[in-house]
Formats: structure tokens, C-alpha cells, sequence
């Protein structure tokens, strides 16, 4: 059973476009909501996390929305350059130290 | 930040030989570490969460006698595949957390490659 659900599987945008990437989960219990950028041979490096506290969270060209009634949170990547062309991943954990469960990922692909 | 380092970044080795790779968190210690497998165009499959100074805990379905995990000390551990064959030819990625807090990120090594001939 796939804990977090993560769409589209790939994605294609033109150079300065927004890109959307969306997850959905169903553990209520999960409290942390990261998203990861990884590069091909490279591991996941952290962007941008959100808590349910907050509905949104922006750094940078990176924002997340989050909408815990749906249980789904999203990531809006603005001004979309070339060099965000990677994988993404969306998480979830709950509190106590507990891993990560990831979702299946989002190939981005920013064409000039 | 805090970093994650992992060695070798890249083995390739015969069947039935054994391998070992190691996973620092260079500046924090880590009382947890998490191992990750990752086949080409997959997600990170969690395979163990590796405990300083005890057992580590395994997912359902990773041999742990053929994945073997020692957390000597908080800034250290190694995963060991013992007797690999072609099949265990992945991608395998560590992970570590600053201490034992939840407002502390999860924070990944670069992966180490292994291919088994």
C-alpha cells in the first residue's frame, strides 16, 4: 500500500512556465512533508519542507502548498530553468524519529 | 548544512564476494540512520533503520543476514551485502538526521553504485 501518492510521473515545461507536482497521503499522523530535487548518480537533496500547521511555505522560485483536509500538498516551481531538470520526490514522516516514506517520483524537464 | 558522505561512491565486484559501505554524518551526529535501496527510475525503497549501539531495525521482506548493518558510533555505519550476486546490484543511498528531534531535516550521502558481474 503506497503511503503517499505523487503525480504526474514526469513532466515537461517550457523554460520560464510553472511547474506543479502534487502528492497526496493518507496517514493522519504524518506531521512532516518534504520535497527532494535529485540529479541522475546523485542523492536526494532537500528543497523545501512544510508542517500542518502552516497552508504554504515559499523559498525562493519554491513553494508548497498544503491543504490537510484533502491531506495533499504540492510543489510550485516558478520560473522553471533548465537546470530544475531532475526527479523530484515528495515525503512524509510523523514525529519520533521515524524515516521518510517517499513517493514514487516526478521527472521534470524544463525545455528552453 | 549538515552533510552525509558515503564510500565507495561507485563498486563493481564479482559474484559471492562481499561489500561494505560506509555512511558518515561529517558534522552532526546521528543517533539513526536510515538505508536506502533505489533501482533505476524508482522510488527510495527504505531496506533498514540502522540504531547507534543496537540492532537495526529491518523493513519486511530485506534479508538481514545478507544485508548487514553495524552503527559502531554516532557519526558511522556501515552496510555490509554479504555473498552479492547480480541481483543486489542498485543504487544504495544512506541517510541521517542531527539528533533525535523531529524539527531537524533528513539529510542524504550521494549513493554508493554497486554492480555485481
Amino acid at each position: 500500500q503506497q503511503q503517499v501518492k505523487q503525480s504526474p510521473q514526469s513532466l515537461i515545461v517550457q523554460k520560464g512556465g510553472i511547474s506543479i507536482i502534487n502528492c497526496a497521503y493518507e496517514n493522519t499522523a504524518f506531521d512532516y512533508f518534504p520535497w527532494y530535487q535529485q540529479f541522475p548518480g546523485k542523492g536526494p537533496a532537500l528543497l523545501i519542507a512544510i508542517r500542518p500547521d502552516v497552508s504554504e511555505k515559499k523559498e525562493g522560485r519554491f513553494t508548497i502548498s498544503f491543504n490537510k483536509s484533502a491531506k495533499q500538498f504540492s510543489l510550485h516551481i516558478m520560473d522553471s530553468q533548465p537546470g530544475d531538470s531532475a526527479t523530484y520526490f515528495c515525503a512524509a514522516r510523523h514525529s519520533g524519529n521515524t524515516p521518510l516514506v517517499f513517493g514514487k517520483g516526478t521527472r521534470l524537464s524544463v525545455i528552453a | 548544512g549538515a552533510v552525509v558522505s558515503q564510500h565507495p561512491s561507485w563498486v563493481i565486484c564479482k559474484s559471492g564476494t562481499s561489500v561494505k559501505i560506509e555512511c558518515r554524518s561529517l558534522d552532526f551526529q546521528a543517533t539513526t540512520m536510515f538505508w536506502y535501496r533505489q533501482f533505476p527510475k524508482q522510488s527510495l525503497m527504505l531496506m533498514a533503520t540502522s540504531n547507534e549501539g543496537s540492532k537495526a531495525t529491518y523493513e519486511q521482506g530485506v534479508e538481514k543476514d545478507k544485508f548487514l548493518i553495524n552503527h559502531a558510533s554516532l557519526t558511522l555505519s556501515t552496510l555490509t551485502v554479504t555473498s552479492a550476486h547480480p541481483e543486489d546490484s542498485s543504487f544504495y543511498i544512506c541517510s541521517a538526521r542531527p539528533g533525535a528531534t523531529d524539527n531537524q531535516p533528513q539529510h542524504f550521502g550521494d549513493g554508493t553504485r554497486l554492480s555485481i558481474l
